[in-house]
């Protein structure tokens, strides 16, 4: 059973530069969740989506940034004109249903992103 | 504001040497407490989700406990394989979680 799956896991860009990231999430799970963590802080929720639906992203910085998750492919987290404030550990994390109905979400490895 | 404090930042034991570990939190309405367990580079793995005070839940060496304010992470006789980052996080009315900034455990052998 592959687990939750992100890639790449680790992204270098210059600054002005688009990162995309993506997450492909365990077999049957619908529900995708995107997190940042900067060093030394703990993840920051950004976005919950579920197929082909933005449910919550009160998280998201208002520009530059967009997530989507089609009804076919992994879901993509983006973020325009990179700059170094971005730099950061991104996490995706997938559940079946609602965390607290399934009681957990099963996060990925994480995307490292770096901007220089 | 949802927020979830976590204490200590680090804390350093000796394999056997029992602890616990804090998670504080203020968050609206909770429906959830969770931890999880994080190895560096790697994403955070899930260990447990309470409820409600009271609840307890055990898992070899880890039991998490909750009351109204704050839940505990105990663990007993630790092993240098526990060392790790443990997070906490609460659930209120929204579907996102709130985490703390987690405590980096390392057992000594």
């Amino acid at each position: 059973n592959a687990g939750v799956m992100q890639n790449p896991r680790h992204l270098v860009r210059r600054r002005g530069q688009e990162a995309r990231l993506r997450c492909s999430p365990m077999k049957g799970h619908s529900h995708v969740y995107w997190y940042r963590q900067l060093p030394e802080e703990g993840l920051k929720f950004m976005v919950y989506l579920q197929k082909e639906n933005i449910i919550d992203e009160s998280g998201m910085p208002k520009e530059r940034f967009s997530a989507e998750f089609p009804k076919e492919g992994p879901s993509i987290l983006r973020i325009q004109q990179v700059v170094r404030g971005d730099s950061a550990a991104y996490f995706c994390a997938s559940s079946r249903v609602q965390p607290l109905l399934s009681g957990e979400q099963y996060f990925g490895p994480g995307t490292r992103l770096t901007v220089t | 504001e949802d927020q979830v404090t976590q204490s200590p930042e680090a804390l350093r034991l000796q394999e056997g040497e029992s602890s616990s570990l804090n998670c504080s939190y203020t968050v609206s309405g909770l429906r959830g407490l969770f931890w999880y367990r994080q190895d560096p580079g790697k994403g955070p793995e899930f260990l447990f989700t309470l409820y409600s005070a009271g609840e307890e839940k055990e898992k070899e060496r880890l039991k998490a406990t909750l009351t109204k304010k704050e839940s505990f992470l105990h663990i007993t006789a630790p092993k240098p394989e526990d060392s790790a980052t443990y997070l906490c996080g609460g659930q209120g009315g929204s579907e996102k979680l709130v985490f703390g900034k987690g405590t980096k455990l390392t057992v000594n052998p």
